[in-house]
């Protein structure tokens, strides 16, 4: 596997149902991101980390949970989620999370997600 | 705060023609980054091109090449003899270089349709 890999590509939850997202990227950065992606919208950057050490979280409902194990791994943990919680969800690696911002942000497939 | 605008939802151009997508943002800073993003029906975003806001020269990238004016606060993106695999969402981002962190604000995007 090469860049920035995401499962499952396609998730159908109910409001009451627990599921996690899963990234992995293979580019050996030291940051990686969650975003969200709703229709019509501009992408909504949630979490970042930074050599596994949560930096940013913009106010995001705590029935979204990440988790950064190590610095390859991210995992968006979800519980009781609301219809307008479906999306598309991006995860994003770059090579540091640094003031002066010269890293590209590489990005993975996205987990197409649909409550009911 | 920073703010990245679009101000076309939708754009189409014929094969092997030239077009041109509008960007412009809003930001007090004196130095910073600019991207151009493309993200086709896979749903991966993919970095087109990058422009540092102290480079006065233009960037490119093959058929890729932008038009940046800092003191309009515009940085538009024009793909020459578009080609099929063009057809895509594009968008428009901001990377400030003198706050912390890699923090990305994204505009609403372009829906580009390229016509055989």
């Amino acid at each position: 596997e090469t860049g920035v890999t995401q499962t499952p590509r396609h998730l159908v939850m109910g409001m009451t149902n627990k599921k996690s997202l899963k990234c992995e990227q293979h580019l050996g950065h030291n940051a990686m991101y969650w975003y969200k992606q709703s229709a019509k919208k501009p992408l909504e950057l949630m979490f970042v980390y930074s050599l596994e050490e949560r930096v940013e979280n913009n106010s995001v409902p705590s029935r979204f949970s990440p988790e950064c194990p190590n610095s390859s791994h991210l995992f968006l943990h979800l519980h009781t989620l609301q219809p307008e919680d479906s999306a598309l969800y991006l995860c994003a690696s770059s090579q540091e999370y640094l003031a002066g911002g010269r890293y590209e942000q590489y990005f993975g497939p996205g987990t197409r997600l649909t409550v009911t | 705060a920073q703010t990245v605008t679009q101000s076309q939802p939708e754009m189409s151009v014929q094969e092997a023609e030239t077009v041109t997508l509008s960007c412009t943002y809003d930001t007090s800073e004196s130095d910073y980054y600019l991207f151009w993003y493309k993200q086709p029906p896979s749903r991966q975003m993919i970095l087109v091109i990058r422009q540092e806001a102290y480079k006065q020269q233009n960037a490119t990238e093959n058929r890729f090449s932008v038009n940046f004016q800092k003191a309009a606060k515009s940085f538009s993106l024009k793909i020459s003899d578009s080609q099929l695999g063009d057809a895509a969402m594009y968008f428009c981002a901001y990377r400030s270089s003198e706050t912390s962190g890699s923090r990305l604000t994204f505009g609403e995007g372009t829906q580009l349709t390229v016509n055989p």
